[in-house]
C-alpha cells in the first residue's frame, strides 16, 4: 500500500492563479480531511469528507473548495491563490470516524 | 469556537531525563485526545492516543494522562532519547465520536545528548 499521496509536493503560484492539490488513499478509508500547517499554529483544518459524496467545512475552509467522487481521492482546489495561503498543506485519512490518521507527506505551497 | 492550548511551545532536556508536554482543551464534548510526533521535514505520525473513558494509557517510554474534569491532557515521555527530538502535538476531537481534530500548537522537544 502506498498509504495517503500528495501532489504536487512543491508549487509556486502568483497571486490569482488556481490550482488543485490531489490526494489520494489506497487504504479504503472512509474518512479524509485537509489540513494546513503554519509556523506556530500547528495544523489548521480546512475541509473534510466522511465518505463519497459528503464534504464539509473545518476551522479556516475560506478560499478552499473540495469535492469527494470517490472513496480514493479528495482533491483541495485554491480557485484564486493568494499569498495568506502560502503554508505546507497535509492530506490525511482514516479508517473510521475515531481511528488513527494517516498523513500524507506534504505539499508546499508558496503564493507570491 | 473550540481550541487547545499547548505548553511549552519549547523543551530541552538532557538525554535521559523524563519530558512532559501539557495540553488544555475547551470542548467538553471532545472524547478523543491523540499525539503526534513531526520529525523535522516528515509528516506527523501518531504516537500514542486516549479516549475519554481512560484516565491513562501507557506504551513502552511514553504515557499520556486525561484528566476530564479539568480538560488537560499531557505527555510524559521517560528515559529521553536523541531521536525523541521533534515536534509533538496535541489534538482533542471536535465533538463526540468524531476524527475532526483540534490541534495544539506544538512544542519542539531538543533531547541533548
Amino acid at each position: 500500500n502506498a498509504g495517503v499521496t500528495q501532489t504536487p509536493k512543491f508549487q509556486v503560484l502568483k497571486t490569482g492563479q488556481s490550482m488543485t492539490l490531489q490526494c489520494a488513499q489506497d487504504m479504503n478509508h472512509e474518512y479524509m480531511s485537509w489540513y494546513r500547517q503554519d509556523p506556530g499554529m500547528g495544523l489548521r483544518l480546512i475541509h473534510y469528507s466522511v465518505g463519497a459524496g459528503i464534504t464539509d467545512q473545518g476551522e479556516v475552509p475560506n478560499g478552499y473548495n473540495v469535492s469527494r467522487s470517490t472513496t480514493e481521492d479528495f482533491p483541495l482546489r485554491l480557485l484564486s491563490a493568494a499569498p495568506s495561503q502560502t503554508s505546507v498543506y497535509f492530506c490525511a485519512s482514516s479508517f473510521s470516524r475515531t481511528g488513527e490518521l494517516f498523513f500524507g507527506e506534504g505539499s508546499r505551497l508558496t503564493v507570491l | 469556537g473550540e481550541n487547545v492550548e499547548q505548553h511549552p511551545s519549547t523543551l530541552s532536556v538532557q538525554e535521559g531525563d523524563s519530558a512532559v508536554i501539557k495540553c488544555t482543551y475547551s470542548d467538553s464534548a471532545s472524547n478523543y485526545f491523540p499525539w503526534y510526533k513531526q520529525e523535522l521535514g516528515k509528516r506527523p505520525q501518531l504516537i500514542i492516543d486516549i479516549r475519554s473513558n481512560v484516565g491513562e494509557k501507557k506504551d513502552q517510554r511514553i504515557a499520556v494522562t486525561l484528566n476530564k474534569t479539568a480538560k488537560h491532557f499531557s505527555l510524559h515521555i521517560t528515559e529521553t532519547q536523541p531521536e525523541d527530538s521533534a515536534v509533538y502535538f496535541c489534538a482533542a476531537s471536535i465533538g463526540g465520536a468524531t476524527n475532526k481534530l483540534i490541534f495544539g500548537t506544538g512544542t519542539l522537544l531538543a533531547v541533548q545528548p
